[in-house]
């Protein structure tokens, strides 16, 4: 099984901030690596998908980057419908997936 | 607009079967492009995807969960579903129904991109006696 691991797992930050957050996968994915964001109860949201294609949308704040077991996520300046929490989930065995532990955003 | 809808009981007890559908309205389930999912996220924790199935009834399961998970899909209703046997308290978990995509391009492994771009607004089911 492909394992992914996310850092930090809670992110204090501010609004306005540059906010970048790490996936990292237990073997070489290419870029198939997709990007969710979760408000508290609520369901996960798409945010990009392929590494980083931004999904409709999505507004352009939001980036990816990456190839093979590194990626990163980065918010270029936070929002306050920003504080979330990001999953990343790779999408390169699928049908079957595995997602990152998730990080946390916050103030 | 699709939108997808989780039902069924939210309390199991434990060595029991949990039972959910995921109603799917503005589109149809039969579409040849979309496969249709489920994923669990446990009170405080992370997702874990349980598996999908195609409309032709083709099914892929988390090779965790595989001994105790059936997926299946009725067309003639626009529905699929989830069940979990001998559930127990590590089971309690909201459950979401998702739709899987795929982009329109294949990426450098020639393998197309894959991801969950619909989601329902998730069923709490908790596993208790």
């Amino acid at each position: 099984d492909i394992q992914m691991t996310q850092s930090p797992s809670s992110l204090p930050a501010s609004v306005g901030d540059r906010v970048t957050i790490t996936c990292r996968a237990s073997q070489s994915i290419s870029t198939y690596l997709n990007w969710y964001q979760q408000h508290v109860g609520e369901a996960p949201k798409l945010l990009i998908f392929g590494a980083y294609n931004l999904q409709s949308g999505v507004p352009s704040r939001f980036s990816g980057s990456g190839s093979g077991t590194d990626f990163t996520l980065t918010i270029s300046s936070l929002q306050p419908e920003d504080f979330a929490t990001y999953y990343c989930q790779q999408c390169y065995s699928a049908p079957t997936w595995t997602f990152g532990q998730g990080t946390k955003v916050e103030i | 607009q699709l939108q997808l809808q989780e039902s069924g009981p939210g309390l199991v007890k434990p060595s029991e079967t949990l039972s959910l559908t995921c109603s799917v309205s503005g589109g149809s389930i039969s579409r040849s492009d979309y496969h249709w999912g489920w994923i669990r996220q446990p009170p405080g924790k992370g997702l874990e995807w349980i598996g999908s199935i195609y409309y032709s009834g083709s099914t892929y399961y988390s090779p965790s969960l595989k001994s105790r998970v059936s997926v299946y899909i009725d067309t003639s209703k626009n529905q699929f579903s989830l069940m979990l046997s001998s559930v127990t308290a590590a089971d309690t978990a909201v459950y979401y129904c998702a739709r899987r995509s795929a982009s329109p391009y294949t990426g450098d492994r020639g393998y197309y991109y894959y991801f969950m771009d619909v989601w329902g607004r998730g069923t709490t089911v908790t596993v208790s006696s």
